[in-house]
């Protein structure tokens, strides 16, 4: 079976510039979740989507878009980059079902560096 | 203060002790307790997940949630070199959908 797929595994822009990573989750699997981690803050929830609609969002700027597809593939979107932005961003797959709390399985992440 | 606190570490064993990782949290809402593996440059594995409080036992790990506490812990039985890595633990509520909240990570080194 396979597990979640992250595009691109690495990326550099500049500041200013936007970008957009991609994630298809474990076949089956109808929440993506994503996450920013970097040394100092470690692993930070961004938004979860299930069944194409947004169903959590954590605390962070409203550069930080995404959305996902009815066959579950998910974007995220950075706007105007900053250095800050720098970081490992995390996709998380999730349930078959519309159950929450199920187990989450990540992909290897894509690193994005601003500069 | 962080939702959930975890001692950073580095800690350092030689190989077939027994590890013992911690994590402390503030919201008494956490139903859902997971720990997680991380080896460098490779996203976080799942390698224990146990809904309110008790003990659950996989192979050589064992997981243990004390809510009364909030207190949760991984233990390691007869560690090697491969378990070297960073264990995470996440949270999540009860109604949360699947948002988690992660301590910071203990870096871990078993040594021969």
């Amino acid at each position: 079976k396979a597990g979640v797929t992250q595009t691109p595994r690495y990326l550099i822009k500049t500041r200013g510039q936007q970008v957009t990573l991609s994630c298809s989750p474990i076949s089956g699997h109808r929440s993506v979740s994503w996450y920013q981690q970097t040394p100092g803050q470690g692993l930070q929830f961004l938004f979860e989507y299930f069944s194409e609609t947004q169903r959590n969002k954590g605390n962070f700027p409203g550069r930080f878009s995404g959305r996902q597809f009815s066959n579950s593939r998910s974007e995220m979107n950075v706007s105007t980059l900053e250095l800050g932005d720098s970081a490992l961003y995390l996709c998380a797959s999730s349930g078959a079902a519309a159950i929450p709390n199920t187990e989450a399985f990540f992909g290897q992440g894509t690193r994005l560096t601003v500069v | 203060q962080k939702e959930v606190e975890q001692d950073p570490g580095p800690l350092s064993v030689p190989e077939g002790a027994i590890v013992s990782l911690n994590c402390t949290y503030s919201n008494s809402a956490f139903q859902y307790f997971m720990w997680y593996r991380q080896y460098s440059r490779k996203g976080p594995e799942l390698l224990m997940y146990t809904y309110s409080s008790g003990n659950k036992e996989d192979g050589r790990f064992t997981a243990q949630v004390d809510k009364s506490s909030k207190y949760i812990s991984l233990f390691i039985r007869d560690s090697q070199p491969s378990d070297s890595a960073t264990y995470l633990c996440a949270m999540s509520e009860a109604g949360g959908g699947n948002k988690l909240t992660f301590g910071t990570g203990t870096q871990l080194k078993v040594e021969l």
